[in-house]
């Protein structure tokens, strides 16, 4: 079993739409949850971190936290054609973050 | 604010060859952590670097190695290079060793080896 599990895509929406993506994750020891969204050819960048359970808003984006189901995901409300990307589910603990192999998402106008 | 620079941007390299790929932290950090991305793959950990030494290591051959300078910047260095090196190589950096930090990329390198 992988230790962080996302479904590849693509995931199409209409733009205006909300994007739900989700991860589930093996290790129980997992302190820190990241989303990160990486455009083609480009570097991840960081939008959402989640240590808690529950949910935790920044604007657009809200990212939602089950430790005893052992998933995370992340909601992307008003979906635009600009948040078509790879979106990068990671989880840390110790000294070692572990990624998803990520969720192209694809938005369309 | 300078974010995390890394250099060169792209390299070519022949099987065999050794390479060294440079990093430069976000300003106020002080831990380093490298990665490598094959194509449609999530980046997968080599290792992080604090206060100039490995914290730890994932699952790469000794063949990779590391070093932390005092100003906290860093490389990475792969000997014997093989074909199946290449790829995206990134480097992060947080404040505060560890992963449960907010770590933040560079532009990454990208390795070709021929």
């Amino acid at each position: 079993q992988k230790e962080v599990e996302q479904n590849s895509g693509p995931l199409s929406v209409p733009e205006g739409a909300i994007a739900s993506l989700n991860c589930t994750y093996s290790d129980r020891g997992s302190q820190s949850f990241f989303w990160y969204r990486q455009y083609s050819g480009k570097s991840p960048e960081l939008i959402m971190f989640i240590y808690s359970n529950g949910d935790k808003e920044d604007g657009r984006f809200t990212a939602q936290l089950n430790k005893a189901s052992q998933y995370v995901s992340l909601l992307i409300r008003d979906s635009q054609p600009s948040d078509s990307a790879t979106y990068l589910c990671a989880l840390g603990g110790g000294f070692k973050t572990i990624f998803g192999a990520g969720t192209r998402l694809f938005v369309k106008a | 604010d300078a974010g995390v620079t890394q250099s060169p941007t792209h390299l070519i390299k022949t099987r065999g060859q050794q390479v060294t790929l440079r990093c430069s932290p976000k300003s106020g950090h002080d831990t380093v952590s490298w990665y490598q991305q094959a194509l449609g793959q999530g980046p997968q950990f080599i290792f992080q670097y604090y206060e100039e030494e490995e914290r730890q290591r994932g699952n790469f051959p000794d063949r990779f190695s590391g070093h932390q300078f005092p100003n906290y910047s860093s490389e990475l260095n792969v000997n014997a290079l093989l074909l199946g090196d290449s790829a995206l190589y990134l480097c992060a950096s947080s404040s505060g060793t560890g992963a449960s930090y907010e770590q933040y990329f560079g532009p990454g390198t990208r390795l070709t080896v021929t």
